[in-house]
């Protein structure tokens, strides 16, 4: 079955530390997002990426950074620049043009 | 700057009642709106209008878009405790991107 997977789902980082987020989706799709949500609120989105070898920043993309070296992986590192990163991280993944998003089942950030 | 707006942030009631959450938007280059509904992790899909005045219904839940006055509403009637969830809108933009800007979510809780 086609699917995007986050891992993990859980992650615990110390202060000063960078960590880094997978996703990879089997459903051919250009588009890949990553977003941030905080407890009770929206999400905000920090990268996305159209095509291979190329990303575009979103509304808060200060402290991480990403890759796109396979169509398949969208991969996110939060580094020690992140000030307050605790958060619960959600991936997604389109074919563009407005159709809507299939997303992974996320990945809780804590900072310890 | 695209904005969305959903109102009320936050609503109590009690199992049998209706609801009606309401969402307002200002983007560019507009295609599309989703409504999701997140329980703990992943939004999943609910609803994807195009078309202003169309009501698409799925069992309780029923929605309608005026894009004359850049508004959506999300109706669920004969709620239940299993509708509990933080509600999602998203328009979705027609540019090659095919990013969707999220509302900041509508906490829902039904109570037995």
């Amino acid at each position: 079955d086609g699917g995007i997977t986050q891992s993990p789902k859980y992650l615990f980082r110390k202060e000063g530390q960078n960590v880094t987020l997978s996703c990879e989706q089997n459903l051919n799709h250009d588009a890949m997002y990553w977003y941030r949500q905080d407890p009770g609120q929206g999400l905000r989105l920090i990268y996305y990426s159209q095509i291979v070898n190329d990303f575009q920043k979103g509304d808060i993309a200060e402290g991480y950074s990403v890759s796109r070296e396979k169509k398949e992986s969208f991969p996110l590192t939060v580094t020690s620049a992140q000030k307050n990163p605790t958060a619960f991280y959600l991936c997604a993944s389109s074919v563009g043009q407005g159709r809507g998003y299939t997303f992974g089942s996320g990945t809780r950030l804590t900072v310890v | 700057e695209d904005k969305v707006v959903q109102s009320p942030l936050s609503l109590v009631v009690h199992e049998g009642d209706t609801v009606t959450l309401n969402c307002s938007y200002e983007v560019t280059n507009f295609r599309s709106l989703l409504w999701y509904k997140q329980e703990k992790k992943a939004p999943t899909f609910l609803f994807m209008l195009t078309s202003s005045g169309i009501e698409k219904k799925s069992g309780r839940l029923s929605s309608i878009l005026d894009k004359k006055e850049l508004f959506s509403i999300l109706n669920i009637t004969a709620t239940q405790t299993g509708d509990s969830a933080i509600y999602l809108c998203a328009p979705a933009l027609s540019s090659n991107t095919g990013k969707l800007i999220f509302g900041q979510g509508t906490t829902l809780q039904v109570k037995p």
